[in-house]
């Protein structure tokens, strides 16, 4: 079945640096969606992409879809504390109607102040 | 602003009991979303429900049963609690369509002892 897969699994930055996760799809998406979790929260939508090759920034925050629209990027710029939690990228689920996502793994960030 | 709901945040029952979690949304979304996720293992489909009275499977039913009797409303059941269900349960609702994206309450805190 379809596989969505994100890297690293954790990523340890000092306040300050930047952080970049990556999403990559077995299977080409319609779109892919990003989504916070923050520690003993629950996942909240940040964005969604749609366009082969699409940039949307949101702050610090830069998310990119790739040209085969089969992985995305999430970039955070110069990390603060607040940044801290899991960040998890979506797809929807191939042979499945498009309300179905399959999620990655996830990246847990720590900011270390 | 969308508001999903769950009955608790923490639940403890014992092994061989009936649970029932139960997830109500207020945005008149035909989508709803039982999840579990554990450490390492990511966000986890358990069913779903696309319309009133209409389920399907995610990718690890077994040892659940769900039921959508109103639009708002969808609930989650074990039949017969067991340890390897101890876990966070996580509901999410959407709108059909292109759009997608998903809400998720604020989950509960299962175990079963």
């Amino acid at each position: 079945g379809q596989q969505v897969m994100q890297i690293p699994q954790y990523q340890h930055v000092q306040e300050g640096e930047d952080f970049t996760t990556y999403c990559n799809s077995s299977t080409t998406l319609s779109n892919i969606q990003w989504y916070k979790q923050r520690p003993g929260g629950h996942p909240v939508f940040l964005i969604q992409l749609v366009k082969s090759g699409e940039v949307k920034k949101q702050k610090r925050l830069t998310f990119q879809f790739g040209e085969a629209k089969k992985n995305s990027s999430l970039h955070i710029t110069a990390t603060q504390t607040t940044d801290v939690g899991t960040y998890f990228c979506a797809g929807p689920s191939s042979g499945a109607g498009s309300y179905q996502l399959t999620f990655g793994k996830g990246t847990k960030l720590s900011v270390i102040p | 602003d969308v508001k999903v709901t769950q009955s608790s945040r923490y639940l403890v029952k014992r092994t061989g009991e009936k649970v029932f979690l139960e997830c109500v949304q207020d945005m008149d979304h035909e989508n709803m979303f039982w999840y579990r996720q554990d450490p390492g293992l990511g966000l986890r489909l358990i069913y779903f429900s696309y319309d009133v009275k209409m389920k399907e499977k995610g990718d690890i039913p077994e040892g659940y049963s769900v039921s959508r009797e109103k639009k708002e409303r969808f609930s989650l059941i074990l039949e017969s609690a067991s340890t390897n269900q101890t876990s966070m349960y996580l509901c999410a609702s959407s709108f059909s369509g292109y759009r997608g994206e998903q809400y998720f309450g604020p989950g509960t805190r299962l175990t079963v002892t």
